[in-house]
């Protein structure tokens, strides 16, 4: 258990649907990191709330969207699905607001599945 | 085009046999470099990790090489044990950066028994 939490774990769902996907990072932790993982494209970065507030976005959708509540969990929301959306996303967390000063403690990961 | 990639996306290695996957990147201002391993239905777990200033770094059987002239980064596993089968990813961060690592596609290690 790498203490990063993400529910859930999988989610079958139709086009044009919404879903939200759920992360609690790990304790301590005050940066949390989206990432999309496909067949074709790797792990791709989204976004990065530090704190609660957004620092840094990446190859997000303007489908997508993102936030870090108080307690430092955080939702990614996915909207208007597409069947292109399918794929792993994974949640991640670090101490610090700079990736290269602390190392990423990645989620298990939640599989979407859009049909 | 993306900044950190691998030249295998496929490794075979005999069990017992020490294996070197490769990555090369392109950004000069990525100073920092990490290896993930990623088992099946799992996230990617950290392994080891290097800074610019280093050329190397040693873990438990895992050693980090930095070629910093030709952009080179590569992962030596020694005496591989069949828990070793995963994909293992290579990940940068550019210096002042806050925009989360940049990964490569990824190299598959299979572990021959």
């Amino acid at each position: 258990d790498s203490g990063v939490t993400q529910t859930p774990k999988h989610l079958i769902t139709a086009t044009g649907q919404r879903v939200t996907l759920r992360c609690s990072p790990r304790s301590g932790d005050l940066s949390v990191y989206w990432y999309q993982q496909s067949l074709d494209q790797g792990l791709q970065f989204l976004i990065q709330y530090y704190n609660g507030e957004e620092r840094a976005k990446g190859n997000i959708l303007e489908r997508f969207s993102a936030q870090q509540f108080p307690d430092l969990h955080s939702e990614l929301n996915l909207s208007s699905l597409e069947l292109g959306d399918s794929a792993l996303y994974f949640c991640a967390s670090s101490v610090s607001i700079a990736a290269g000063a602390n190392v990423l403690t990645f989620g298990a990961g939640s599989r979407l599945t859009v049909l | 085009g993306e900044s950190v990639g691998l030249h295998l996306p496929t490794l075979s290695v005999q069990e017992g046999d020490n294996s070197i996957i490769n990555c090369a990147y392109s950004n000069s201002a990525s100073d920092y470099f990490i290896w993930y391993k990623q088992e099946s239905g799992k996230g990617p777990q950290f392994i080891i990790d290097i800074r610019s200033n280093m050329d190397k770094r040693q873990g438990q059987r895992v050693t980090v090489l930095l070629n910093k002239t030709v952009k080179h980064l590569s992962l030596q596993i020694a005496a591989t044990q069949p828990g070793d089968s995963a994909v293992y990813f290579c990940a940068e961060n550019i210096r002042g950066g806050a925009d989360g690592l940049t990964f490569g596609k990824g190299t598959h290690l299979i572990i021959q028994p």
